[in-house]
């Protein structure tokens, strides 16, 4: 069982519609929570940061942790075509020496 | 002010042949994290330096090697090439005491025929 479960999709949605992406995780020192996003060909672009458990929202952007669940959660409002992207989840359980740990990322496909 | 800038982007190697990659951090950063991502994967964690000593190592062979600089650029090293060592090697520099704070850099796409 890999750390760090992610749907790889392709995630197809309509314009307007509400994204829901997700992540589950088996290790239970994970505390810091991410969520990047990257576009073809370039470098992950950070998105949204939590530390443990909570819901934290910033424009479109509301992203949920349930660490009693393991599950990670982030929701996009209003999708927009440029939102098109693959959404990666990363976690760490800080200290930095083990670096951060990525889902395999959700290819989101946003139609106009 | 610059991002994180990785030099080459793309780099074609041949099997058993040695690579050098670079990575200039963002002016301020003091650590810097290399990551492998093969096509399809999320990045996976090689090596941390932090103030040029290694803080952090992934689940990769000893033909990875990295150094940090006194200006604080990096560079990663990989020795006899293998196939499988084609991928996306991306840079991430963060400041001091950020678990989260990571940029990365667009990446140095290598592929060994």
């Amino acid at each position: 069982q890999k750390e760090v479960e992610q749907d790889p999709g392709p995630l197809s949605v309509p314009e307007g519609a509400i994204v829901s992406l997700n992540c589950t995780y088996s290790n239970s020192a994970f505390q810091y929570f991410m969520w990047y996003r990257q576009y073809s060909r370039k470098g992950p672009e950070l998105l949204m940061y939590t530390y443990s458990s909570g819901n934290k929202e910033d424009g479109r952007f509301t992203a949920q942790v349930d660490k009693s669940s393991k599950y990670i959660s982030l929701f996009i409002r209003d999708s927009q075509p440029s939102d098109s992207a693959t959404y990666l989840c990363a976690m760490s359980a800080g200290g930095g020496a083990d670096g951060l740990t990525f889902g395999k990322g959700t290819h989101l496909i946003i139609q106009p | 002010d610059a991002g994180v800038t990785q030099s080459p982007t793309h780099l074609i190697k041949t099997r058993g042949q040695h690579v050098t990659l670079r990575c200039s951090p963002i002016s301020g950063h003091k650590s810097v994290s290399w990551y492998q991502q093969v096509l399809g994967q999320g990045p996976q964690f090689i090596f941390q330096y932090y103030e040029k000593e290694e803080r952090g190592r992934g689940n990769f062979p000893d033909r990875f090697s990295a150094r940090q600089f006194p200006n604080y650029s990096s560079e990663l090293n990989v020795n006899a090439l293998l196939l499988g060592d084609s991928a996306l090697y991306l840079c991430a520099s963060n400041s001091q005491g950020s678990f989260y704070g990571y940029t990365f850099g667009s990446g140095t796409r290598l592929t060994v025929v």
